[in-house]
């Protein structure tokens, strides 16, 4: 049973344009969502986090919105750039009482390709 | 700082042999995490140690074991290889005491090949 979907297996983007990466998750127990990108031959690198008591969060090029009643959420890359091509992965952590749950349920990732 | 540290980097071993596999968190942080990527699979979560106690475990074999050291740095071992167990290790460290909304940093992986 998939809690973390990614139903996008790619996506590719002119550069400059807009990278619109979705995920759904299946876990109401999800309080904690992440992503992450991934070149190939190393480990994930972190990009933003959103907590589930914000609907949007921002960094830079990067904005991640929280639909919590429709269990999904998105990742905007803005404006998108070559350097962007790259697998990202939602994760998701549940909150457990005494706070101690550091598991995180991943989807299967997106490969982004950003053309130039 | 240095980041999450594993080592060996590639490892080629045979069916029915055993395998230990490192990593070194980052300064601080007392937290480490393991998860196996496979192109099927996806990345999915092995177990996490705090304080040298496991406080999480997925839902793998018992052929599976980790453990923590004083300083942090775990190791994760498997014995018994079988071909399915080709992956890349991944090790990722957080404090693990500030709560949930922590962010785990990865290391680099142990590309596994078993044949």
């Amino acid at each position: 049973d998939q809690q973390v979907k990614q139903n996008s297996p790619s996506l590719s983007v002119q550069e400059g344009r807009i990278s619109i990466l979705n995920c759904d998750y299946t876990n109401s127990m999800f309080d904690y969502f992440l992503w992450y990108k991934k070149y190939p031959a190393e480990g994930p690198t972190f990009l933003i986090s959103i907590s589930s008591i914000k609907d949007k969060n921002e960094d830079g090029r990067f904005t991640v919105f929280l639909n919590k009643s429709a269990k999904h959420l998105s990742l905007h890359i803005v404006p998108s750039q070559p350097g962007d091509s790259a697998v990202y992965f939602c994760a998701a952590r549940a909150l457990n009482s005494g706070g101690s749950n550091y598991k995180l349920t991943f989807g299967k990732g997106t490969l982004l390709t950003v053309n130039p | 700082k240095a980041g999450v540290t594993q080592t060996p980097r590639y490892l080629i071993k045979t069916r029915g042999q055993q395998v230990t596999l490192s990593c070194s968190p980052i300064s601080g942080h007392r937290s480490v995490s393991w998860y196996q990527q496979t192109p099927g699979q996806g990345l999915q979560f092995l177990f996490e140690y705090f304080s040298e106690t496991q406080r999480n475990k997925g839902n793998f074999p018992g052929r599976f074991s980790g453990r923590q050291f004083s300083n942090s740095r775990s190791e994760m071992n498997v014995s018994t290889l079988e071909l399915g167990d080709s992956a890349l290790y991944l090790c990722a460290s957080s404090l693990g005491s500030t709560g949930y909304q922590e962010t785990q940093y990865f290391g680099p992986g142990t590309r596994l090949l078993v044949l």
